[in-house]
């Protein structure tokens, strides 16, 4: 079946500092990725909708210039959590889709900010 | 929002079939039912989808009403690692996944 990799599966960093996780899929093409963030005891929420080649979509109240998303090419997107502070601190999980079919998610990455 | 209604949380025996229930009572002609679970800090891990029809794969069964307001996924044998939270979702094809809190399913020995 897909598989999407997602790197690191954890990081800890400074307030301050930014930090970049990666999303890939492993044996498909996926023209769109997805990225969610869950807070503890909580569902996972949406961010935004990565497209390859175009600007990422962001959900309503998920700052674009905080959280910088790159799909440059059809395997791999790239999130990056710019001046990270501890309320950035989630667990952030990525996702891809082979055209319809269902969506397979990434093991997440658990960032603390410290 | 989510369109869907789940328990919070259920248990079930080891060996024993687990029946998660959910409600979909305002879903339209063309949205499909999708079952995903969410192991302890994993990501979601998709089990099954439908859309009228009942299904059946490797992970579990899906059994969709005639009226397809309600569905129940069926794990037939539970064994300690289907200990989960399990996600109910409606969504037509090329939409976005919503989440809602799915139900916390415990799998006792």
């Amino acid at each position: 079946g897909a598989v999407v990799s997602q790197h690191p599966s954890w990081v800890i960093c400074k307030s301050g500092t930014s930090v970049k996780i990666e999303c890939r899929s492993l044996d498909f093409q996926a023209t769109t990725m997805f990225w969610y963030r869950q807070f503890p005891k909580q569902s996972l929420m949406l961010m935004a909708t990565s497209n390859e080649g175009s600007k990422a979509t962001y959900e309503q109240g998920v700052e674009k210039d905080k959280f910088l998303i790159n799909h440059a090419s059809l395997t791999l997107s790239t999130l990056t959590v710019t001046s990270a502070h501890p309320e950035d601190s989630s667990f952030y999980i990525c996702s891809a889709r082979q055209q319809n079919s269902p969506l397979h998610f990434g093991n997440g990455t658990r960032l603390t900010v410290t | 929002d989510a369109k869907t209604t789940q328990p919070t949380s259920m248990d079930c025996a080891e060996g024993r079939a687990a029946n998660l229930p959910c409600n979909h009572s305002t879903i339209s002609g063309n949205e499909y039912v999708y079952w995903y679970r969410q192991i302890h800090s994993q990501g979601p891990q998709y089990i099954i989808h439908g859309l009228k029809n009942n299904e059946t794969n490797e992970m579990a069964s899906l059994i969709i009403t005639e009226d397809r307001k309600s569905s129940t996924l069926i794990l037939p044998h539970a064994t300690l690692r289907d200990t989960a939270v399990y996600y109910c979702i409606v969504r037509v094809l090329g939409q976005n996944f919503v989440f809602g809190p799915g139900t916390r399913l415990s799998v006792l020995p």
